[in-house]
């Protein structure tokens, strides 16, 4: 367990709809990233938020959409829904005196 | 754009014995990460290598990096059934940002 918690843990879902991953990150990690792995693509890079704002960016949709609040988690809106957004979405926070990445458990996003 | 290349992509091997896998990236970087992702799991990590030159081990598994190859590998070291796995590289390109790019992947299958 790293710690890091997302929810839900699936999610099926119709083509044109909209839905809201959420994330905590380990207790004390400021940072929180959001990774897509799909068969297609891999696993991706899709947004960076630190201790609130948003640091780094990745290939993410503009269909997409991510924050982070105050109490630190984070919510992924994906928003027009496709086939092919279906895919795993894994949250991770990091360890700033190791450099780890911890990754949650992810949400499993099918679109149908 | 940084490319981060594995391979083998698949690895067949028989218990006992020793292999390597590669990871090889186009960019300067001087932070590597290597994870290890069971089916339908989330990523361990297992290793941050953080300098060149860097020797991690942990187990049957050591990791080392060579920055002015951009070039690193994780050995595995008389395989046991428990390894069967997918191993990814990680590189961060971009110091303090933890932008990961991934590798492809190398699925590996112990054979008993």
């Amino acid at each position: 367990d790293s710690g890091v918690t997302q929810t839900p843990k699936h999610l099926i879902t119709a083509t044109g709809q909209r839905v809201t991953l959420r994330c905590s990150p380990r207790s004390g990690d400021l940072s929180v990233y959001w990774y897509q792995q799909s068969l297609d693509q891999g696993l991706q890079f899709l947004i960076q938020y630190y201790n609130g704002e948003e640091r780094a960016k990745g290939n993410i949709l503009e269909r997409f959409s991510a924050q982070q609040f105050p109490d630190l988690h984070s919510e992924l809106n994906l928003s027009s829904l496709e086939l092919g957004d279906s895919a795993l979405y894994f949250c991770a926070s990091s360890d700033p005196r190791s450099f780890e990445q911890y990754f949650g458990p992810g949400t499993r996003l099918t679109v149908t | 754009e940084l490319k981060v290349e594995q391979n083998p992509l698949f690895l067949s091997m028989q218990e006992g014995k020793n292999y390597t896998i590669y990871c090889n990236y186009s960019t300067t970087s001087d932070r590597l990460y290597w994870y290890r992702q069971d089916p339908g799991k989330s990523l361990e990590s297992l290793f941050v290598l953080l300098s060149n030159g860097a020797v991690k081990q942990e187990g049957r598994l050591m990791a080392s990096l060579d920055t002015k190859a951009r070039l690193s590998t994780l050995h595995i070291t008389a395989a046991v059934h428990d390894l069967s796995a997918t191993y990814f590289c990680a590189v961060d390109p971009y110091f303090g940002n933890e932008k990961l790019t991934f590798g492809t992947g190398t699925r590996l299958t112990i054979i008993p």
